[in-house]
């Protein structure tokens, strides 16, 4: 079946400096997705890629559907303690009922304040 | 506006021991699907539905049933739970064109099988 590889699984950061995660697939997908969890809650949808190439901002989040449609990239910058969680790529193919969502393993954010 | 509602939020069950999640949604959206997390694992998907009173499997879906009788309800069963169950799990829901969209989470519910 499809998968998703995520980048890096977890990492630490200082306040205030950028941050980069990605996803690749072997397959191609029609949208990317980026969702972010925080402790004891539910994914929360960050930011939807449509197009291949396409760049889209959400505040300090910019995110990239890459031009193969195999990758995505999610870019934080100024890192606050409030983007501690764990952020989930998720690839879409809609066409047919289900239009399931595949989602990366996440990437754990922690931030030292 | 309350979303997706998931009940309980924890619950500690025996081996053996049976129980039923419930997902309640008020945005009358067509799809629904229950997920699994473990941690490194990701979201898994155990089953969806497409509309009431239509189920399928997703990809993890052994040892779970699934009910979808009222459009804005999506239960999960266990009938005899085992300690490999132990995890948390979320139901989404979408609509047909919020697809596109991606999907809305509820907050969890902690399942515990000792």
């Amino acid at each position: 079946g499809q998968q998703l590889n995520q980048s890096p699984q977890s990492m630490f950061i200082q306040e205030g400096e950028d941050v980069s995660m990605n996803c690749t697939s072997s397959s191609i997908f029609n949208t990317w997705l980026w969702y972010k969890q925080d402790p004891g809650e539910g994914p929360v949808l960050l930011i939807a890629l449509y197009k291949a190439g396409e760049l889209t901002s959400n505040g300090r989040l910019t995110a990239q559907f890459g031009i193969t449609r195999k990758d995505s990239f999610l870019n934080i910058s100024a890192s606050i303690p409030s983007d501690v969680g764990i952020y989930f790529c998720a690839g879409l193919n809609y066409g047919g009922s289900q239009g399931n969502l595949i989602f990366g393993k996440g990437t754990k954010l922690s931030v030292k304040p | 506006n309350a979303g997706v509602t998931q009940t309980p939020k924890f619950r500690v069950l025996k081996t053996g021991q049976s129980m039923t999640l419930l997902c309640a949604q008020d945005m009358n959206h067509e799809y629904m699907y229950w997920y699994r997390q473990d941690p490194g694992m990701g979201l898994r998907l155990i089953h969806y539905s497409v509309g009431e009173g239509t189920t399928a499997k997703g990809e993890v879906p052994d040892g779970y049933n699934v009910s979808r009788l009222k459009k804005q309800n999506f239960l999960l069963g266990l009938e005899s739970a085992a300690p490999s169950q132990t995890s948390v799990y979320f139901c989404a829901s979408s609509g047909r064109q919020g697809m596109l969209r991606g999907y809305t989470f509820g907050s969890g519910t902690r399942l515990t099988v000792v």
